[in-house]
C-alpha cells in the first residue's frame, strides 16, 4: 500500500538554527498537506498546496516559515530561524485531489525539538 | 468560524466493554465529517467519515452518524479491545471553502486495560 513519507523522523536543533522537513506525498496526488501538531493538541494546517500552487497558508508564519513544491511531487517545508515554541510534530498529508468529502492520508511526521 | 469539540480524556475502559467518544462541531455550509485515529508513535490514519446529514461511517467495529440536527459526530464501538487503545480525533472539512482543509478537535485518548 502507497504511504506519504516524511523525513527525518526527528529533529533536534538549537534556537536561531534553520531546519527543514520533507515529504514524499503518495503518487499522483494533487493535493499535499503541512500541519503541526502540538503535544496534546489536534493538527493544524500550516500550507496547502494544490499541485504547486499554495491553495491556503493563511496560518503560516510567513516571517520565519517557507514551504514549496516545486515540480507538483515532494514538498520541503522550513524554519529559519527556529524558535523554542516551533517544538511539535510536523505532519504532511496528501489526497487525490482538493474537495471537503477527499479522504487524507498522513505520514508518520517529524518531531522537532528546539533547545 | 469552524470548530470542533471532543469529549476530554484519558478515557479508560476494561475490555470488551462500550465505547463512546462524543463530538461536536461548528460549521458554515455542509461540512464532512472524520474521525482519525493515532497510535502511538504513528502518524494519523482515518477511521471512518460521513459526507452529508444522517450518513453512517463504519470501519473495524467503529461507527458514528453526522447528526445535523445536534451538530454531532460520536464515535461508537460495540465492544473494545486493548489494540484499539490509541488517541482519536475527529475532525471537518469546511463545506463553504471546499478546499479539504482539516479542522480537528484536541483528541481523545483511550486506553483499553485486559
Amino acid at each position: 500500500e502507497a504511504e506519504v513519507a516524511q523525513s527525518p523522523r526527528y529533529k533536534i536543533t538549537e534556537k536561531s538554527q534553520a531546519v527543514a522537513f520533507w515529504c514524499d506525498p503518495i503518487s499522483g496526488h494533487a493535493t499535499l498537506y503541512w500541519y503541526r501538531q502540538i503535544l496534546g493538541q489536534g493538527p493544524e494546517l500550516l500550507v496547502q498546496f494544490q499541485d504547486e500552487s499554495v491553495v491556503d497558508d493563511s496560518q503560516l508564519p510567513k516571517d520565519r516559515f517557507s514551504a514549496e513544491r516545486l515540480k507538483g511531487v515532494d514538498s520541503t517545508l522550513k524554519i529559519q530561524p527556529a524558535e523554542l515554541g516551533d517544538s511539535a510534530m510536523y505532519l504532511c498529508a496528501s489526497s487525490p485531489r482538493q474537495g471537503k468529502g477527499e479522504t487524507q492520508y498522513f505520514g508518520p511526521g517529524t518531531r522537532l525539538l528546539v533547545l | 468560524g469552524n470548530s470542533v469539540t471532543q469529549m476530554e480524556g484519558p478515557v479508560t475502559l476494561s475490555e470488551e466493554a462500550f465505547l463512546t467518544i462524543n463530538c461536536t462541531y461548528t460549521a458554515t455550509g455542509y461540512p464532512s465529517l472524520f474521525w482519525y485515529v493515532q497510535y502511538p508513535g504513528e502518524g494519523l490514519q482515518l477511521l471512518l467519515k460521513a459526507t452529508k446529514a444522517d450518513d453512517k461511517g463504519s470501519n473495524k467495529g467503529f461507527e458514528a452518524t453526522y447528526r445535523k440536527e445536534t451538530t454531532s459526530f460520536h464515535l461508537e464501538k460495540g465492544s473494545v479491545q486493548v489494540s484499539d487503545s490509541a488517541v482519536y480525533f475527529c475532525a471537518l472539512s469546511d463545506g463553504s471553502s471546499n478546499t479539504g482543509k482539516l479542522i480537528f478537535g484536541q483528541g481523545t485518548t483511550l486506553q483499553v486495560k485486559p
